[in-house]
């Protein structure tokens, strides 16, 4: 049982380029969402999604869209990458968006030079 | 979602129960507290989370005053792998899960 999986875990990219992160969980979850922390801080939330076809703002979501085309998957993307970019990225999910617990992948850690 | 305040930093010594606070004192009915916590870089973890009673699981117990204005996270036999940076946060059962995570406190257990 993988749980939630994060692709690529690495990346580094130009200002400007663009790039997908993929998430994948094989819990059958309903909620999952995309979360960035910076250096000594708190996660932030970007984006969320509460069921296959549906997303929905965080609190920092400007300069991210997002896309969940598959309740497995929830993709994030960034299409002009500025060096603010520059952070860990953390996606989690949960079976439902009332007391339950979310479950984190590993991060992937983008660099934006 | 209500604020916490956690202390930024917190020392205790391996074997002894580590005692974490997290002030909530604008909580409502409805939020449940919620522990979790990140070792190193890696993805946060869930600990545990109670709404009014105090509770008890595998990794920790959850001590909630009866004016749910404040509460403790107990790590009852600290260890050098709970060294980790703990985030407590309120939450409501109908906000579609998505937790509000502060800057936590840093937990170092010492040998």
């Amino acid at each position: 049982n993988a749980g939630v999986t994060q692709t690529p875990k690495f990346r580094v990219l130009k200002t400007g380029q663009s790039m997908t992160l993929l998430c994948a969980q094989d819990m059958n979850h309903e909620y999952m969402y995309w979360y960035r922390q910076d250096p000594g801080m708190g996660l932030r939330l970007i984006h969320y999604s509460v069921g296959e076809g549906t997303t929905a703002k965080g609190e920092v979501p400007d300069g991210y869209n997002v896309s969940r085309l598959k309740k497995q998957n929830f993709l994030l993307g960034l299409e002009s990458a500025a060096p603010s970019q520059t952070s860990v990225y953390f996606c989690a999910s949960s079976q439902s968006g009332g007391s339950g617990e979310l479950f984190f992948g590993e991060g992937s850690r983008l660099t934006v030079l | 979602d209500a604020k916490t305040t956690q202390p930024t930093s917190m020392d205790c010594a391996e074997g002894r129960a580590a005692n974490l606070p997290c002030n909530h004192s604008t909580i409502s009915g409805n939020e449940y507290v919620y522990w979790y916590r990140q070792i190193h870089s890696q993805g946060p973890q869930y600990i545990i989370h109670g709404l009014k009673n105090n509770e008890t699981n595998e990794m920790a117990s959850l001590i909630i005053t009866e004016d749910r204005k404040s509460s403790t996270l107990i790590l009852p036999h600290a260890t050098l792998r709970d060294t980790a940076v703990y985030y407590c946060i309120a939450a409501s059962s109908g906000n579609t899960g998505k937790l509000i995570f502060g800057q936590g406190t840093t937990l170092q257990v010492k040998p």
